[in-house]
């Protein structure tokens, strides 16, 4: 089935600095969706794409819906301990329009 | 309540045994996942309900497995004669899909352990 690449799969940075990850697929995705979660918890949504080239923030976090529609990064900027956790990407695309593809996930770590 | 609801927040079951994981959904939401997740592993998706649609069953590791969904409400995911290889983390969310309502959101999930 549809999957998405997401990476890196992992990360282990010092606070303060900024942290970028990315998802990329081969087909064309209308919505883009950015997600954390964190041990023992289901994830929770950070940012919603809707358009090609959207630029969104929330806080210290920015995400880009890529132009060519097959792409999306999400920056962290002055990282700090409590953005541990588990990034997700999740996306619909335009082969099936209801149900999330989702990538596998990057781990960040940060050492205060 | 105002979040997805899932029920036990933990299980522990003896291998050979049935489960039965509940899942209470948003209000209005018409859209059901199912995903399980390893310790230290992604999201790996089992089924999908849509509405009176028929769900995408597509995910479903076996026909051990096997989820029910009335409407728009209450979803029950079973696992039927549970293996070790069963131990893992359920997660269910649910979402509007109407126009731009397709985020998902998630319950805490049901941390299953297969002893």
């Amino acid at each position: 089935g549809q999957q998405l690449n997401q990476s890196p799969q992992s990360m282990f940075i010092q606070e303060g600095e900024d942290v970028s990850m990315n998802c990329t697929s081969s087909s064309i995705f209308n919505t883009w969706l950015w997600y954390k979660q964190e041990p023992g918890e289901g994830p929770v949504l950070l940012i919603a794409l809707y358009k090609a080239g959207e630029l969104t923030s929330n806080g210290r976090l920015t995400a880009q819906f890529g132009i060519t529609r097959k792409d999306s990064f999400l920056n962290i900027s002055a990282s700090i301990p409590s953005d541990v956790g588990i990034y997700f990407c999740a996306g619909l695309y335009a082969g099936n329009n209801r149900k999330l593809i989702w990538g596998l996930g990057t781990s960040l770590a940060v050492n205060p | 309540g105002a979040g997805v609801s899932q029920s036990p927040s933990n299980k522990v079951t003896e291998k050979g045994k049935d489960v039965e994981l509940r899942c209470d959904p948003i209000s209005g939401h018409t859209a059901l996942y199912w995903y399980r997740q390893r310790l230290g592993q992604g999201l790996e998706f089992l089924i999908y309900f849509q509405g009176n649609s028929a769900p995408d069953k597509s995910g479903l590791p076996s026909d051990r497995f096997s989820a029910e969904r009335t409407g728009e409400s209450v979803s029950t995911l079973t696992i039927q004669r549970t293996q070790q290889e069963d131990s893992a983390v359920y997660l269910c969310a649910s979402s509007l899909t109407i126009g731009s309502g397709v985020e998902a959101f998630f319950g805490q999930g049901t941390r299953l352990t297969v002893v």
